[in-house]
């Protein structure tokens, strides 16, 4: 299965609404997840079966979505929410996919 | 706390093997699933390879299928990656993560990495 996000780039400034979307090429159930890294930092786990919220994460983080097209959405930019953000799909261990990934930064 | 410490990385001529290991701690080591990550230089992430709980799931990205092998020593609460016949496109960071569940799911916790680097 392969998921490719979009925008790859974003640019957005402190207090912006922004989404990004994930598409599956076929369905994964709700097996999605989406994470946030910063530079020279592992990832950091953000939601998980598509809408749930990692103990944790601010509030502001949701996700959505199911079948073959998914959204985070961040509803008003912090500035610690500037990095590269991915989704991932679990599909048994038949494989487990990573998008390409949507950098966001500050415009 | 949740601790992954991974080490074994380092350089290697193309062809030859390394053992990656994960030293978990802070869970119950025995009842989650497990993973190596990478994430090779300027690049996205890619998932290596996964394990159930209880070692009875094992999957790998078709890159590394018959060359690496994942296990897990429940009793030693470590997770391994042997890696055989390295390539120069197996250059990257290798993270060790904890699943949120037995069986696979999504990646609860991440070591910082131990970095491979595979050249003449």
């Amino acid at each position: 299965i392969q998921l490719t996000q979009s925008p790859s780039f974003l640019s957005a400034s402190v207090g912006d609404r922004v989404t990004i979307t994930c598409r599956a090429s076929q369905g994964v159930s709700f097996y999605l997840a989406w994470y946030q890294q910063k530079p020279g930092k592992a990832p950091k786990l953000l939601i998980y079966a598509a809408s749930t919220l990692q103990t944790g994460v601010p509030s502001r983080f949701s996700g959505s979505g199911s079948g073959t097209e998914f959204t985070l959405t961040v509803s008003s930019l912090q500035p610690e929410d500037f990095a590269t953000y991915y989704c991932q799909q679990f599909n048994s261990y038949l494989g487990v996919t990573f998008g390409q990934g949507t950098r966001l930064e500050i415009k | 706390e949740v601790q992954l410490v991974e080490s074994g990385g380092g350089l290697v001529q193309p062809g030859r093997s390394l053992r990656l290991s994960c030293a978990a701690s802070g869970f119950t080591f025995d009842a989650y699933a497990m993973h190596w990550v990478r994430q090779a230089p300027g690049k996205g992430l890619e998932w290596v390879s996964g394990i159930s709980y209880n070692s009875a799931n094992i999957g790998y990205v078709d890159s590394v299928k018959g060359r690496f092998t994942i296990s897990r020593d429940n009793a030693k609460n470590s997770l391994y990656l042997q890696m055989n016949s390295l390539r120069n496109e197996d250059t990257a960071l290798y993270y060790c993560a904890k699943d949120i569940g037995s069986y696979g799911d999504a990646f609860e916790n991440w070591g910082q990495g131990t970095m491979v680097t595979v050249s003449s």
